[in-house]
């Protein structure tokens, strides 16, 4: 079984742009995750989309955001970076609410 | 709301040596504490689940422990490829998020 795969594997941005990161789940996972790891915060919950509606969302501003399509598929998006936005995104997925999480590479996001 | 605390924040050990993680965590329902290890710029790789008091599991070198307050990973024997970050992580009844540990960077010397 394939495992979470995550596109593009390292993105450099400028500040002030918008960043999509995308995320394709294990085969049957109906549930995923987004976070946001940095050296100083660890990892940090952004939110969690199931069956295409957001479930969880964490202490983020609306900046960030993010949405589930028919395939389980997901995509984040990051408006008007700061350089504080530079870090590992990494998506997660799980069969079901209670099930252990699987994560993706991650995408090393760099703002300039 | 959830927390979780690891400890140590670091430890070295040499090839061999036997040591433990520990994850204090505090929440409301517990549902489920998960064990991930991560190597550098990698995600997190699933190693245990545990549900309930008591509960015990085991990997290789590695097993968990579990309870009311607090869950270990015991390290036995330890080889250099063990070397990564071990991350805790808790879900509580009240949400489905998972809170983790800011997690302990293990390197074990040969």
């Amino acid at each position: 079984k394939a495992g979470v795969t995550q596109t593009p594997r390292y993105l450099i941005k400028t500040r002030g742009q918008q960043v999509t990161l995308s995320c394709s789940p294990i085969s049957g996972h109906r549930s995923v995750s987004w976070y946001q790891q940095t050296p100083g915060q660890g990892l940090q919950f952004l939110f969690e989309y199931f069956s295409e509606t957001q479930r969880n969302k964490g202490n983020f501003p609306g900046r960030f955001s993010g949405r589930q399509f028919s395939n389980s598929r997901s995509e984040m998006n990051v408006s008007t970076l700061e350089l504080g936005d530079s870090a590992l995104y990494l998506c997660a997925s799980r069969a079901g609410v209670y099930n252990e999480q699987f994560f993706g590479p991650g995408t090393r996001l760099t703002v300039l | 709301e959830d927390q979780v605390t690891q400890s140590p924040e670091a430890l070295r050990l040499q090839e061999g040596e036997s040591s433990s993680l520990n994850c204090s965590y505090t929440v409301s329902g517990l549902r489920g504490l998960f064990w991930y290890r991560q190597d550098p710029g990698k995600g997190p790789e699933f190693l245990f689940t545990l549900y309930s008091a008591g509960e015990e599991k085991e990997k290789e070198r590695l097993k968990a422990t579990l309870t009311k307050k607090e869950s270990f990973l015991h390290i036995t024997a330890p080889k250099p490829e063990d070397s990564a970050t071990y991350l805790c992580a808790v879900q509580g009844g009240s949400n489905y998020k998972l809170t983790f540990g800011k997690g302990t960077l293990l390197t074990v010397n040969p």
